[in-house]
């Protein structure tokens, strides 16, 4: 079964404490992304990663850093959460071909307080 | 550089209406497009992929149009249903780039 998952679906976090999202594919993907969600900006590109160890900038990096030690897992790491972080994140995978599907998790709803 | 630009952020119909979608594009080359749509608790997902190649593409009952004379992109399904409630995305996908790029998204409600 084609899956991508996050978790956790759900997270509140205080403002300055550390945040980690962690997705998890099943489909051998070798590319695999995180975006942001918010209203009225669609979807943001944080990070990109090839492979396991070969990770990218994406659009809006800032404030956040990524680790992928294994090729199907990926996660998105927030030192220091701040206020303009709440958000909601997405994961996705691709088999590599930029052209290729993109398949995204359910999402994970960050509040930070 | 690289973007798309949906200009219709939300947009309302009843059950059986026309709906119509529209989307320019700005990039170098010719590139695939795509729209995802996004349901309500979920991520987005694939709704359909069209290339240079044929300039339509089309799945469960939608129909996807791209011009390259004028870099517009457009979404249509004749007759809607109230399941198809969503957020629709338009996509580029470039080869100079390193990611799809996602529009702003359009919201479309239907009502029974």
């Amino acid at each position: 079964d084609m899956k991508v998952t996050q978790m956790p679906r759900y997270l509140i976090k205080r403002m300055g404490e550390n945040v980690l999202l962690e997705c998890g594919q099943d489909m051998s993907h070798e590319t695999m992304y995180w975006y942001r969600q918010d209203p009225g900006l669609g979807l943001q590109l944080i990070y990109i990663s090839y492979d396991v160890d070969s990770n990218s900038e994406g659009d809006i990096p800032k404030g956040y850093r990524v680790s992928r030690k294994k090729r199907e897992h990926f996660s998105l790491i927030l030192d220091s959460a701040k206020t303009n972080q709440t958000s909601v994140y997405f994961c996705a995978s691709s088999s590599g071909d930029r052209q290729n599907t993109l398949y995204f998790g359910a999402g994970t709803r960050l509040s930070v307080l | 550089g690289n973007s798309v630009t949906q200009m219709q952020g939300q947009v309302t119909l009843s059950e059986e209406e026309f709906l119509f979608i529209n989307c320019t594009y700005s990039t170098t080359g010719y590139p695939t497009l795509f729209w995802y749509v996004q349901y309500p608790g979920e991520g987005p997902q694939l709704l359909l992929k069209v290339t240079t190649a044929n300039n339509k593409g089309s799945s469960r009952g939608f129909e996807a149009t791209y011009d390259k004379g004028t870099t517009s992109f457009h979404l249509q399904k004749a007759s809607v249903q109230e399941s198809d409630s969503a957020v629709y995305y338009c996509v580029l996908g470039d080869q100079g780039g390193r990611a799809l790029i996602f529009g702003t998204g359009t919201t479309v409600s239907v009502s029974p």
